[in-house]
C-alpha cells in the first residue's frame, strides 16, 4: 500500500485569505496522477484538482492551485481568497501505475474558514 | 443525471447479520470501487472492479464480498457483520481503468453494527 501523509489534521483561515494544505506520499513509480478531494459536511466527495506527475506545470483551477514537488514527493493545495463554502475536509489521493486502479487517501485536513 | 447512487443511506445491524449495500452508476464507467471511511483514517479501499466479471481486493477486504455482473451495479456484501465494520461506506466510479481519471462518489452509507 502506498503511504500518504497529511500532517495537518486541522487548519483554519480567515475569509479572503490564503491557506496551504500539505500532502506527502511515498511511491517508487515515475508515472502517476495526484488528486485533491473535498468533503463538505454533506459528506459528498468532490474533486478539487488533479495533477499529472509528468507535467512540470502546477495545476490550477480557479482559486485552487497545487505546488507539486516531484523529487520531494510533495503535493500541497493552495486555496486563495478563501470562502465560507471552502470549509470542509480535504483529502490528498495519489494514484500510481502500474497499480493505477488503487487510490490511496491521506487521513485528511479539516479546514475551518473564519468569517 | 443520477451519477452514483448508493442505498441504503443508513443501516443498523446486529452482530452476525448479513446485508448488502447497493451501488449503481449511470455513466457507463468501467471502474467501480468501495471505500470505508473511519475517523482519523481517511478512506480505505475495500474492493474494486475494472469491468463486468472482474473484481479484486483492495487494502481492507476481509469481511466483505463483491460481484460485478453488469457495468452499472457493484454491490458490497457483509456476510456476518461485526462491530468493527461500523463505518461510513462510499461507492465510487471512474471512466478510467488506469487511475488517470477522477472518482465520482456516491453520497455514502452509514452502517452501525451493534
Amino acid at each position: 500500500a502506498q503511504t500518504v501523509t497529511q500532517s495537518q489534521p486541522e487548519m483554519s483561515v480567515q475569509e479572503a485569505e490564503t491557506v496551504t494544505l500539505s500532502c506527502t506520499y511515498d511511491t517508487s513509480e515515475s508515472d502517476y496522477y495526484l488528486f485533491w478531494y473535498k468533503q463538505p459536511p454533506s459528506r459528498q466527495m468532490i474533486l478539487v484538482i488533479r495533477q499529472e506527475a509528468y507535467k512540470q506545470q502546477n495545476a490550477t483551477e480557479n482559486r485552487f492551485s497545487v505546488n507539486f514537488q516531484k523529487a520531494a514527493k510533495s503535493f500541497s493545495l493552495k486555496i486563495s481568497d478563501s470562502q465560507l463554502g471552502d470549509a470542509a475536509m480535504y483529502f490528498c489521493a495519489p494514484n500510481s501505475r502500474p497499480t493505477g486502479n488503487q487510490f490511496y487517501f491521506g487521513t485528511g485536513t479539516s479546514l475551518t474558514v473564519i468569517p | 443525471n443520477a451519477g452514483v447512487t448508493q442505498t441504503p443511506k443508513f443501516q443498523v445491524l446486529k452482530t452476525g447479520q448479513s446485508m448488502t449495500l447497493q451501488c449503481a452508476q449511470d455513466m457507463n464507467h468501467e471502474y467501480m470501487s468501495w471505500y470505508r471511511q473511519d475517523p482519523g483514517m481517511g478512506l480505505r479501499l475495500i474492493h474494486y472492479s475494472v469491468g463486468a466479471g472482474i473484481t479484486d481486493q483492495g487494502e481492507v477486504p476481509n469481511g466483505y464480498n463483491v460481484s460485478r455482473s453488469t457495468t452499472e451495479d457493484f454491490p458490497l456484501r457483509l456476510l456476518s457483520a461485526a462491530p468493527s465494520q461500523t463505518s461510513v461506506y462510499f461507492c465510487a466510479s471512474s471512466y478510467s481503468r488506469t487511475g488517470t481519471g477522477e472518482l465520482f462518489f456516491g453520497e455514502g452509507s452509514r452502517l452501525t453494527v451493534l
